[in-house]
């Protein structure tokens, strides 16, 4: 099956700052590779995706980046804010199951 | 937007007990997932369900059932509870005309 690998696992970014997570994934029928936000105590929240005919996806501070050929996908976040901080998990679509890395702890210090 | 709800946030349950989490989505969404997250492992699919009455073995099925006998909830059975299924147990919805995939706020179950 699919394998999802996230890094880096903690992340520290002074606020202002940029934050790149990345995730490589390996099966090359993965169509679909979204990007959640789970703060503390409380479920994912879907914050950007990108479907595998797209190399970038942008919406305001967020950006998503797609490499087919290399099999990984970025995220990026600009000009980060305390309220980004949280963990960040990655996944990947195969068929009608995702499969998820396994998270970025993002801690943007004041 | 979808809302997931889970029946319960907190749960203590003893060793070898039945346990029902329960999973409630108020949009009419055909899928629906039963996740286990763990620190260091990420999300990991117990069971999902593509319909009323239907469901499909995810990666960690072993000492789970699953029960969807309506379209809105998905129930997730623990037949005799052990310390090792100590977890947060996240539901998600989605439409099978849209890839995205909604959550629960999970339930965070402690067997001792």
């Amino acid at each position: 099956g699919e394998n999802v690998e996230q890094h880096p696992s903690t992340l520290s970014v002074q606020e202002g700052d940029s934050a790149v997570i990345k995730c490589t994934y390996s099966d090359s029928a993965s169509n679909y590779f979204p990007w959640y936000k789970q703060e503390l105590g409380k479920g994912p929240q879907l914050i950007i995706d990108i479907r595998s005919n797209v190399g970038e996806k942008k919406d305001q501070r967020i950006a998503v980046t797609l490499n087919k050929t290399a099999k990984h996908f970025s995220l990026h976040i600009t000009e980060t804010q305390p309220e980004d901080s949280a963990v960040y998990f990655c996944a990947a679509k195969t068929g009608n199951q995702f499969y998820f890395g396994t998270g970025t702890s993002l801690t943007v210090i004041p | 937007d979808v809302k997931v709800t889970q029946s319960s946030r907190y749960l203590v349950k003893r060793t070898g007990e039945k346990v029902f989490l329960e999973c409630v989505q108020d949009m009419d969404h055909e899928n629906m997932f039963w996740y286990r997250q763990d620190p260091g492992l990420g999300l990991r699919l117990i069971y999902f369900s593509y319909d009323v009455k239907m469901k499909e073995k995810g990666d960690i099925p072993e000492g789970y059932s699953v029960s969807r006998e309506k379209k809105e909830r998905f129930s997730l059975i623990l037949e005799s509870a052990s310390t090792n299924q100590t977890s947060m147990y996240l539901c998600a919805a989605r439409d099978s005309s849209s890839y995205e995939q909604y959550f629960g706020p999970g339930t965070r179950l402690t067997v001792t």
